[in-house]
């Protein structure tokens, strides 16, 4: 079965606040990490990666941190715009050899 | 650089039907995944290639689906006979290598509905 996350949740955040999405992942062998953000129509598009030897990695406006004691994985967005809209999943990767295993997804709405 | 290019965009067919998906992968991606997303689910892997040699396809339903990669660039993954279940976007991603965690492209997907 599914080892990274459970449902589907949506997050509404107001134009210019910060959004944190969250995820949790039940292998701890998953040694990679990445953030697809997936707009209506589309297919997904990687945002940000993360290998299991960091505990935060920033990109522009985004950043994820990766809590290893607990399994979880999130990413931050800073001053989320109307573009940001889209459903975020997070993928996970067991190590060399082995295929990534998709989450449900997150829906961010942006609110004006 | 050009994406990974899919079509058709939509499908729309009768269930016990067959219907055909083509991608042609990013140039010089020799890595190619086919992946199934059912709607409000994250996709699901139903085959990787590399090259045109079969690396997984534990989670391809073997009973109707096929997929091959001839030449090693573009790919087809087929359903015959298609079933109501099988309503979905379909997936096609590439990546320069495989085994090391390259990072994915993806495909805009072919939506296809079984009626």
């Amino acid at each position: 079965g599914e080892s990274v996350g459970l449902h589907l949740p949506t997050l509404s955040v107001q134009e210019g606040d910060n959004s944190i999405i969250n995820c949790a992942y039940s292998n701890s062998a998953s040694d990679y990490f990445i953030w697809y953000k997936q707009e209506s129509g589309k297919g997904p598009q990687f945002i940000i990666d993360i290998r299991s030897n960091m505990d935060k990695r920033q990109g522009q406006r985004v950043t994820v941190l990766l809590n290893k004691t607990v399994k979880h994985l999130s990413l931050q967005i800073a001053a989320t715009q109307p573009g940001d809209s889209a459903v975020y999943f997070c993928a996970e990767n067991m190590g060399y050899g082995q295929n990534f295993v998709f989450g449900p997804g997150t829906r961010l709405s942006v609110l004006p | 650089e050009a994406g990974v290019a899919q079509s058709p965009r939509y499908k729309i067919i009768e269930k016990r039907q067959s219907v055909a998906f083509w991608c042609n992968p990013i140039s010089g991606h020799a890595t190619l995944y086919w992946y199934q997303q059912i709607l409000g689910q994250g996709p699901k892997l139903l085959i990787q290639f590399q090259n045109n040699g079969v690396v997984d396809d534990s989670q391809l339903p073997k009973d109707r689906f096929s997929a091959e990669r001839l030449k090693g660039v573009d790919s087809t993954l087929k359903i015959q006979p298609a079933k109501l279940e099988d309503s979905a976007v379909y997936l096609c991603a590439s990546s320069s290598m495989t085994g090391r965690q390259e990072t994915q492209y993806f495909g805009p997907g072919t939506r296809l509905l079984v009626l």
